[in-house]
């Protein structure tokens, strides 16, 4: 079985300054990882996703986040945040070969500081 | 391509009724999952459905049910509705191979009372 693990329920940071949103897992077998994002009355979307190949993927938006078998860990991170980051984080990962389900940790709330 | 669609978007239901929740996925994606969140639970799996076939079902009571048809769209059903059934329906589709990537809908909010 999988778990995941958000460390912080809620970051509130000032805008410009940079933000890392951590993300633990466990597993015992190969998982993909995500990073989805929730605005206020909306779904989820996909902020990026490590499949295989570099360990740094970036999103098209500024963000990005670091696979780290060793550490078991995939924070997500931005070295410049602004007032429209303000949503929900979810850190999500998925069993290679398993079922087609994902598995979420509980989510961590961005505020953005004017 | 048009995104996934959940209909209706808010919901409201007395305890003990039924509920119907529907899902309409990307053209061409197969595989139609379902997810509850819940403030006190965080983001639960309901039941994964490929080709009219329940693929996995997560840890939900018999109450919670679901179906897909030929052109894969796909409903769930809740019977017996409790209050703490109060919930965002997340339906999230993909494509055949389903592991890279999960499109979500924006959600039906129900509200039991």
């Amino acid at each position: 079985a999988q778990s995941v693990t958000q460390l912080d329920s809620q970051v509130p940071v000032f805008e410009e300054a940079p933000v890392e949103l951590r993300c633990n897992y466990s597993s015992s077998v190969s998982v993909y990882l995500f990073w989805y994002v929730q605005y206020p009355n909306q779904g989820l979307q996909l902020l990026l996703k490590y499949l295989s190949g570099s360990t740094l993927v970036e999103s098209i938006n500024g963000f990005e986040a670091e696979f780290n078998k060793s550490q078991t860990s995939f924070h997500l991170r931005k070295p410049s945040v602004h007032i429209s980051d303000t949503a929900e984080y979810f850190c999500a990962v998925i069993h290679i070969q398993g079922a087609q389900k994902l598995v979420f940790g509980q989510g961590t709330r961005l505020t953005i500081n004017p | 391509k048009a995104g996934v669609t959940q209909t209706p978007r808010y919901l409201i239901k007395t305890r003990g009724q039924q509920v119907t929740l529907s899902c309409s996925p990307i053209s061409g994606h197969r595989s139609v999952s379902w997810y509850q969140q819940t403030p006190g639970q965080g983001l639960q799996f309901l039941f994964e459905y490929f080709s009219e076939t329940q693929r996995n079902k997560g840890n939900f009571p018999g109450r919670f049910s679901g179906r897909q048809f030929s052109n894969s769209r796909s409903e769930m059903n809740v019977s017996t509705l409790e209050l703490g059934d109060s919930a965002l329906y997340l339906c999230a589709s993909s494509d055949v191979g389903g592991h890279t990537e999960a499109f979500f809908g924006q959600g039906t909010r129900l509200t039991v009372v």
